[in-house]
């Protein structure tokens, strides 16, 4: 158990829906990092905040946006989804967002399937 | 951001035989981390290079960073059962963007009892 925790585990929806990913950091974490797993794309970073703050943005999606709330969990919204946005959502959380390598504790995932 | 390719992509072996996973980049790393991801769960972190020709070992995975910092290996001895998973190996960003990670496409390792 990496003390991310991530809701819900499994996600099904049909295209042009909008659905929300929710991510817990580790205790005292500050940094929250999304990243999506395909197949095709393998691991791909989307987007990191650092104490509510965007830090910086990957390949993500107009359609996909995110925020970091004062309790520091973090939520990831996917709109207008399409087929090809079915993949395994990812939430890392590290202690620091500058300074430092730090290793990342990610969470269980979420999968979405979009039909 | 700085790209890492791994190779193999698949790697079978039999258990108690070697395995060993390679990461490159056409440019200078700043640092190497490495994750193990088993079927069905999520990457965790096994371990961080960052000096040029460093050595790490955790009991039969040793870690080495390339002396140009321009690649990075895993090796394990003597694989069993319980190796099975895709090794990932990626390269944290540093300055304003610091801690984004790149992920290589990982080795898929099969151990067959």
């Amino acid at each position: 158990d990496s003390g991310v925790t991530q809701t819900p585990k499994h996600l099904i929806t049909a295209t042009g829906q909008r659905v929300t990913l929710r991510c817990s950091p580790r205790s005292g974490d500050l940094s929250v990092y999304w990243y999506q797993q395909s197949l095709d794309q393998g691991l791909q970073f989307l987007i990191h905040y650092y104490n509510g703050e965007e830090r910086a943005k990957g390949n993500i999606l107009e359609r996909f946006s995110a925020q970091q709330f004062p309790d520091l969990h973090s939520e990831l919204n996917l709109s207008s989804l399409e087929l090809g946005d079915s993949a395994l959502y990812f939430c890392a959380s590290s202690v620091a967002g500058r300074g430092a390598y730090n290793e990342q504790f990610f969470g269980p995932g979420t999968r979405l399937t979009v039909l | 951001g700085q790209q890492v390719m791994q190779i193999p992509q698949y790697q079978h072996v039999q258990e108690g035989e070697d395995f060993t996973t390679y990461c490159n980049s056409s440019t200078t790393l700043s640092n190497i981390q490495w994750y193990k991801q088993r079927p069905g769960g999520h990457p965790v972190f096994l371990i961080q290079l960052v000096k040029s020709g460093e050595v790490k070992k955790q009991k039969r995975l040793t870690f080495q960073f390339g002396e140009a910092k321009k690649n990075s290996s895993l090796h394990i001895t003597a694989t069993q059962t319980t190796d099975v998973g895709t090794y990932f190996c990626a390269q944290a960003d540093r300055g304003s963007t610091l801690g984004r990670l790149y992920f290589g496409r990982g080795t898929q390792l099969t151990v067959w009892p």
